[in-house]
């Protein structure tokens, strides 16, 4: 199994240009969510979907637009990059409630800069 | 946002067992404490779970005391492989618990 796939791994933007995040599993999960890692920090949660079909923001949505295409893809879209979204950016997918028994799977991280 | 401290960074000798307490004084009644380990340049991945007393499993044991305002992961008998930053988790109430908040977490130095 591939698990969750995420697609480009690097890409480099110009700012004001716009790029599409792709982000696909494999393991039936009702629920996706996009992260954002800067160098040395924590992940922040950029917008998540509990379920097909619904999107919601996170901690960090600002400059960010989500699609949950159906189950299996969750894409994350910069409509006019900025500096400040160079960042890694992790896709990951649970079967359940992750709060009360469930478990995250990542994706390898695409990694964004924008110039 | 559901908050977790947790210590920035802790330094140990192969061998050794490594205890890092994360404390979450907000937990709901049903919220899990969860725990992930993430080395450089790759996602988070799932080490151990639980929601009260103790839980273990091949690689870790998780301490939970009765009133689940903290919780402590052990690691024993670390090696330089468990050099990695460990992030405790619990619901994100902002979301409605539908989604785990990462911290900064706890990065783990391991010396030969």
């Amino acid at each position: 199994n591939a698990g969750v796939t995420q697609t480009p791994k690097f890409q480099v933007l110009k700012t004001g240009q716009s790029m599409t995040l792709q982000c696909a599993q494999d393991m039936n999960h009702n629920s996706m969510y996009w992260y954002r890692q800067d160098p040395g920090m924590g992940l922040r949660l950029i917008y998540y979907s509990a379920s097909e079909g619904t999107t919601d923001k996170g901690e960090v949505p600002n400059g960010y637009n989500v699609s949950r295409l159906n189950k299996r893809e969750f894409s994350l879209r910069l409509e006019s990059a900025a500096p400040s979204q160079t960042s890694v950016y992790f896709c990951a997918s649970a079967m359940g409630d992750i709060s009360k028994g469930g478990e995250l799977f990542f994706g390898e991280g695409s990694r964004l800069t924008v110039l | 946002l559901a908050k977790t401290t947790q210590p920035i960074s802790m330094d140990s000798y192969e061998g050794q067992e490594v205890n890092i307490t994360c404390s979450h004084n907000n937990i709901a009644t049903n919220d899990y404490i969860t725990w992930y380990q993430q080395f450089p340049s790759q996602g988070p991945r799932f080490i151990i779970q639980g929601y009260k007393t103790k839980v273990t499993n091949e690689v870790a044991s998780l301490f939970i005391p009765a009133d689940r305002k903290s919780s402590t992961l052990s690691l024993p008998r670390v090696s330089l492989s468990d050099t990695a930053v460990y992030y405790c988790l619990v619901g994100d109430e902002d979301t409605g618990r539908r989604a785990l908040t990462f911290g900064s977490g706890t990065r783990l130095q391991v010396q030969p």
